[in-house]
């Protein structure tokens, strides 16, 4: 069975531009989490999508958006990029909702802003 | 203070050792997840717990819900096992994960 597979993997944007960023889950698997990590913060939620439904929203600005398709993958939307969004960008994919369900991580978007 | 911290930051050991590495928080939580981090970035789901004690090869998890407090025991360390160890917690009602800052472990031969 195929892991979970986010794309591309770097990428360099420039400050006040958008980017896109892809995540493919594991076949079957309904639920697609995403997650900013930093050397400072760590690990901080930024949205899960259950069916095509964003289930919850962590504390980041409206400028950090995201959709759910009906076979499950799911994109995430950073607009009008700021030098701090730079960040890995990990999504994890699982079976139920990712709080009570084992999740499977890609290998994440390590993104730049300069 | 976080909701979520984790002990000891950095954790340097002999191959062989037991290790444990413990996560304490302060909120109603539905489950927990032991995660590891290699160099790199990819992140494994090790456990997920909501009571109890689970095993999985060398490793096991425990976690003790009245005293909100959650351990991560290796027994007989590899330098394979050398990597970062987090702890998230799924807040209750919340429907989402807060994470601990991790545990940085290094196993010397």
């Amino acid at each position: 069975k195929a892991g979970v597979t986010q794309t591309p993997r770097y990428l360099i944007k420039t400050r006040g531009q958008q980017v896109t960023l892809s995540c493919s889950p594991i076949s079957g698997h309904r639920s697609v989490s995403w997650y900013q990590q930093t050397p400072g913060q760590g690990l901080q939620f930024l949205f899960e999508y259950f069916s095509e439904t964003q289930r919850n929203k962590g504390n980041f600005p409206g400028r950090f958006s995201g959709r759910q398709f009906s076979n499950s993958r799911s994109e995430m939307n950073v607009s009008t990029l700021e030098l701090g969004d730079s960040a890995l960008y990990l999504c994890a994919s699982s079976l139920g909702t990712g709080i009570n369900s084992p999740l499977h991580f890609g290998n994440g978007t390590r993104l730049t802003v300069t | 203070k976080n909701e979520v911290e984790q002990s000891p930051q950095n954790l340097t050991a002999q191959e062989g050792e037991f290790i444990t590495i413990n996560c304490s928080y302060s909120v109603g939580i539905s489950a927990l997840h032991w995660l590891q981090q290699h160099p790199g970035g990819g992140i494994v789901s090790l456990f997920m717990l909501s009571s109890g004690k689970k095993k999985h090869g060398r490793l096991i998890a425990t976690i003790n819900i009245q005293e909100k407090h959650s351990s991560l025991h290796i027994t007989a360390s590899h330098p394979r096992d050398s990597a970062v160890y987090i702890c998230a917690v799924g807040i209750q009602g919340a429907q989402k994960l807060v994470f601990g800052q991790g545990t940085r472990l290094t196993i010397n031969p």
